[in-house]
C-alpha cells in the first residue's frame, strides 16, 4: 500500500508568513509523529498523536507551532509568523498502534524561510 | 534528561568491508531499540529492531548487538556496499518516556569504491 505522504515537498516563504504542512499517514496507523531535522542534524521530536488521546505537544519549540489531526488520519502542522530559524526539513511518521512500534516516515517537507 | 547518542559522527569504509556503527543510551529503562537508515533527500527507513530480552538479532547483512550492562547498541553491516552510504540513527523507547522514541544524532556512513 501507499506509504506516508507529505506535501508540499518544498516550501519557500517569507519571514513572518504562516505555513501549513500536510501529512497523510499510512491507512490504519493510529500513531502519528512530527519531527524537525535541521541540515546535518538528528531528529527533533515535535508532537505525537495516538488515536483519540490528547496529543503530546512537549516538543513544540514555541507557541507559533501547532498541529491538528482530523478524523484520526490526516495531520497538519502549522507554523505562524515564520522565522529564519524555522528553516528545516519537517518529517512526519506513522506507526501501527503503539508508540513503540516501527515508525514509517514520509520524505519530508523542506521549509525555507527567507 | 535522557539521551541517545552515537560515538562517531562519520564513518568511512571500503566497499566489501564490514561496518560497525555504535550507539550509547542513558535510559536504563529503555527496552526497545531500532536502527533507521536515512538516504539523502528521504525520510528514515527501518532497518532492524531489538528488544531488551535479546542480545543479538540478525537480518539480511545486518546484525544488531545490545549490551544492556553498558547501555550500548551497535549495528554491524557485512560486506558494505555503495548503496549502504547513508545516515544511520539509533532510537530507543521505554514505558518511562511515554512510549516515544528518542533518536540519536546519527552517523554518516560513506562507502568508498
Amino acid at each position: 500500500g501507499a506509504g506516508v505522504s507529505q506535501s508540499p515537498s518544498n516550501k519557500v516563504t517569507e519571514k513572518g508568513k504562516d505555513v501549513e504542512l500536510r501529512c497523510d499517514p499510512i491507512s490504519g496507523h493510529t500513531a502519528l509523529y512530527w519531527y524537525r531535522q535541521s541540515l546535518g542534524q538528528g531528529l527533533e521530536f515535535l508532537i505525537y498523536f495516538q488515536g483519540n488521546s490528547a496529543p503530546d505537544k512537549s516538543g513544540l519549540p514555541s507557541d507559533r507551532f501547532s498541529a491538528e489531526r482530523t478524523g484520526g488520519s490526516v495531520s497538519t502542522l502549522t507554523i505562524q509568523r515564520t522565522q529564519q530559524e524555522d528553516s528545516a526539513v519537517y518529517l512526519c511518521a506513522s506507526s501501527l498502534d503503539r508508540a513503540r512500534d516501527i515508525q514509517y516516515f514520509g520524505a519530508g517537507t523542506r521549509l525555507s524561510v527567507l | 534528561g535522557e539521551s541517545v547518542g552515537l560515538h562517531l559522527p562519520t564513518l568511512s569504509v571500503q566497499e566489501g568491508d564490514n561496518s560497525i556503527i555504535n550507539c550509547a543510551y542513558s535510559n536504563s529503562a529503555s527496552d526497545y531499540f531500532i536502527w533507521y537508515k536515512q538516504e539523502s533527500g528521504k525520510g528514515p527507513q527501518f532497518i532492524i529492531d531489538i528488544r531488551s530480552n535479546m542480545d543479538k538479532r540478525q537480518g539480511q547483512r545486518v546484525t544488531v548487538l545490545l549490551n544492556k550492562t553498558v547501555k550500548h547498541l551497535s549495528l554491524q553491516i557485512a560486506a558494505t556496499q555503495p548503496g549502504d552510504s547513508a545516515v544511520y540513527f539509533c532510537a530507543e523507547s521505554s514505558n518511562t518516556n511515554a512510549g516515544k522514541s528518542t533518536f540519536g544524532d546519527g552517523t554518516t556512513l560513506t562507502v568508498k569504491p
